[in-house]
């Protein structure tokens, strides 16, 4: 069974520090987006690639966050520098190509706590 | 710019009792697809349904229903005979034909049932 792997599950990080997130799509999948979910805002989209192309990244604090798609195999999020308020769990998801009424499969989700 | 409501913030049923999940959606596409995902205890999100917005019939699987009606733009979600293990996170959400797989959630009803 396919499924979208993330890394780390749990990430415990004092302020100031960098943080990398990542994220393995399930393979044939071409689009990839990174989510935010937190109890005061729910579940934010951050960003979102199509064909490792960043599509959108409005939702993204552009001063210290950065999404990146080295290869078709590995999305990264990377915070620096980090703050308390981005703890959160980041949760990264994948859809088929070709087919928009796809639901995303989702990972497991990286729990991100910034002392 | 597409938007999901969900009411409900959290409900609380007794185990066997039927219980109904709200969820009203805005978009001004005439073509979109409409989702339901679980996000149980242990926080990954799991897909349950889709609907597109040309397919208005409703759905029944097992013990859960949905009922789409889109002269209320609504996508509501029964849950027959509840059990313990229905305790989660239940969120809508919607994307659009263009929008390249892109969600937007609601904010969620977290659902406890009582033994």
């Amino acid at each position: 069974d396919a499924r979208v792997t993330q890394t780390p599950r749990h990430k415990v990080t004092e302020m100031g520090q960098e943080v990398t997130m990542r994220c393995q799509p399930i393979l044939g999948h071409n689009t990839v987006f990174w989510y935010r979910q937190t109890m005061m805002q729910g579940l934010e989209l951050l960003a979102y690639f199509r064909n490792r192309a960043p599509l959108d990244d409005s939702g993204m604090p552009k001063d210290r966050f950065s999404a990146e798609m080295p290869d078709a195999t590995l999305a990264t999020l990377k915070i620096q520098p980090s703050e308390p308020r981005d703890s959160a769990v980041y949760f990264c998801a994948s859809g088929p190509p070709g087919q928009y009424n796809s639901p995303l499969h989702f990972g497991n989700g990286t729990r991100l706590t910034v002392t | 710019a597409q938007k999901v409501t969900q009411a409900q913030t959290e409900i609380s049923v007794v185990e066997k009792e039927d219980v109904t999940l709200d969820c009203v959606y805005e978009t001004r596409d005439t073509t979109y697809y409409l989702f339901w995902y679980k996000q149980p205890p242990s926080g990954e999100l799991v897909f349950l349904i889709r609907r597109n917005s040309f397919d208005e019939q409703n759905e029944i699987s097992g013990r859960y229903s949905w009922n789409f009606q889109k002269s209320t733009s609504s996508f509501n979600f029964t849950i027959t005979a509840s059990q313990v293990v229905d305790s989660a996170v239940y969120f809508c959400a919607l994307s659009v034909e263009w929008g390249y797989q892109k969600v937007t959630f609601g904010t969620g009803t977290k659902l406890q049932v009582i033994p």
